[in-house]
């Protein structure tokens, strides 16, 4: 089954920029999509459309797609971004999710 | 403002059954497919179904085939899933999620989630 593969984890000071990535063969062909998720909170959408953010979301979060992987890039991280982030797309069978990444805010 | 709320989690023995209900409301229901995701304790993210506008396209993750039926009631603005045969690895947190799009799909809004335990 289609796979996206994420980096357990990624720490950055605030104020830095973080980069989180996602790889799946089928990235070049299918969208992906970024979602925040807080402990103890549902998930929010961050980026849609590889690289659109949806209003409300701050403009710091931003995203990108090269081949088979796509980066959620977050400019002048804050405390408040602490949570973890997962990536979505799609193949065949339906949604796939990434297994996601815990971001460390130092 | 968008509102999904979730109900009917709770405990129960394996090859038992629940369903779950989700209420929806802030937008036209009718004009959006619609998606349960469910989260196992301290795991990722699982899509389980999804549901065309007009309930006439159903889809499932191969884990819950034959087993879970998702159904929508546009005239009460309700999504529902049905699930039956219960297994310890159905437990999670279930959420109703408004879904974008009807090849690429993605979810814009979430519910904030119903605990399913499956447990003796």
């Amino acid at each position: 089954s289609y796979e996206l593969t994420q980096p357990p984890s990624v720490s950055v000071s605030p104020g830095q920029t973080a980069r989180i990535t996602c790889s799946g063969d089928a990235l070049p062909k299918q969208y992906a999509y970024w979602y925040q998720q807080k402990p103890g909170q549902a998930p929010v959408l961050v980026i849609y459309k590889d690289s659109e953010r949806p209003s409300g979301i701050p403009e710091r979060f931003s995203g990108s797609s090269s081949g088979t992987t796509v980066t959620l890039t977050i400019s002048g991280v804050q405390a408040e971004d602490e949570a973890d982030y997962y990536c979505q797309s799609a193949d065949s069978s339906g949604p796939v999710f990434g297994g996601g990444t815990k971001l460390t805010v130092l | 403002e968008v509102q999904l709320v979730e109900s009917g989690g709770g405990l129960v023995q394996p090859g038992g059954s629940l369903r779950l209900s989700c209420a929806a409301s802030g937008f036209t229901f009718s004009s959006y497919w619609m998606s349960w995701v469910r989260q196992a304790p301290g795991k990722g993210l699982e899509w389980v179904a999804n549901i065309k506008q007009d309930g006439s396209e159903k889809y499932y993750v191969d884990s819950v085939k034959g087993r879970f039926t998702i159904s929508r009631d546009n005239a009460k603005n309700s999504l529902y899933l049905q699930m039956n045969s219960l297994r310890a690895e159905d437990t999670a947190v279930y959420y109703c999620a408004r879904t974008v799009g009807a090849t690429t799909y993605y979810f814009d809004y979430w519910g904030q989630g119903t605990l399913v335990t499956v447990s003796s």
